[in-house]
């Protein structure tokens, strides 16, 4: 079925640089994609989200980018610090506009912070 | 201004006993979602609910899980008869009714089945 997957289960970064973190999608009808940020034994928080008629959003430190060519987002953190190490997972809404627009999620993406 | 709110955050029970996982959404939100999520993997939606209806439940298994949203109180998710293979972590989600897609999670009910 449609999935959403990760290239990078773990991402090791020193603490003030740039982190990237990439997603790919199959579901070529998902129009809504969403980061969210999971602390341990925590839920999930919304960082940001993006609409398919969008290349780029930025929000606090945190830009989105989606490439709908390649099927591609990718969550790009500035300055990483420390309280940014979390599983990070990308949703898609998969396009079920009309049904309440459950998320398919992605694995996850593990992001440690060193300083 | 309370966000999602679960309880309990833990719940231990065993095999054959029933769980009932409780959610009170954001205030003014009017969808319910609910995700389970086992070790080390992605969420996995269950079902979605607004008052007094079931809208999704394509994620719910087709027995011993049921789900409800009443037109007064909590959404419960009820787990009948318990089995080992439930033991995981439920979320809630909820949404405004301008904006179904962005869903804000509670901190979740970890449940364990001995």
């Amino acid at each position: 079925g449609e999935s959403v997957g990760l290239h990078l289960p773990t991402l090791s970064v020193q603490e003030g640089d740039n982190s990237i973190i990439n997603c790919a999608y199959s579901n070529s009808a998902s129009d809504y994609f969403i980061w969210y940020k999971q602390e341990s034994g925590k839920g999930p928080q919304f960082i940001i989200d993006i609409r398919s008629n969008m290349d780029k959003r930025q929000g606090q430190r945190v830009t989105v980018l989606l490439n709908k060519t390649v099927k591609h987002l990718s969550l790009q953190i500035a300055a990483t610090q420390p309280g940014d190490s979390a599983v990070y997972f990308c949703a898609e809404n998969g396009g079920a506009m009309e049904y309440g627009n459950k998320l398919v999620f992605g694995a996850g993406t593990i992001l440690r912070v060193k300083s | 201004n309370a966000g999602v709110m679960q309880n309990p955050r833990h719940l231990v029970r065993r095999r054959g006993q029933e769980a009932r996982l409780r959610c009170s959404p954001m205030k003014g939100h009017s969808h319910v979602y609910w995700y389970r999520q086992l070790p080390e993997e992605g969420l996995k939606f269950m079902v979605y609910l607004q008052k007094e209806n079931i809208i999704d439940e394509s994620g719910m298994p087709k027995e011993r899980f049921s789900a409800e949203f009443p037109k007064e109180g909590p959404s419960i998710l009820r787990i009948q008869q318990v089995v080992r293979g439930d033991s995981a972590a439920y979320f809630c989600a909820s949404s405004p009714p301008g904006s179904r897609e962005t869903q804000y999670f509670g901190p979740g009910t970890r449940l364990l089945v001995l």
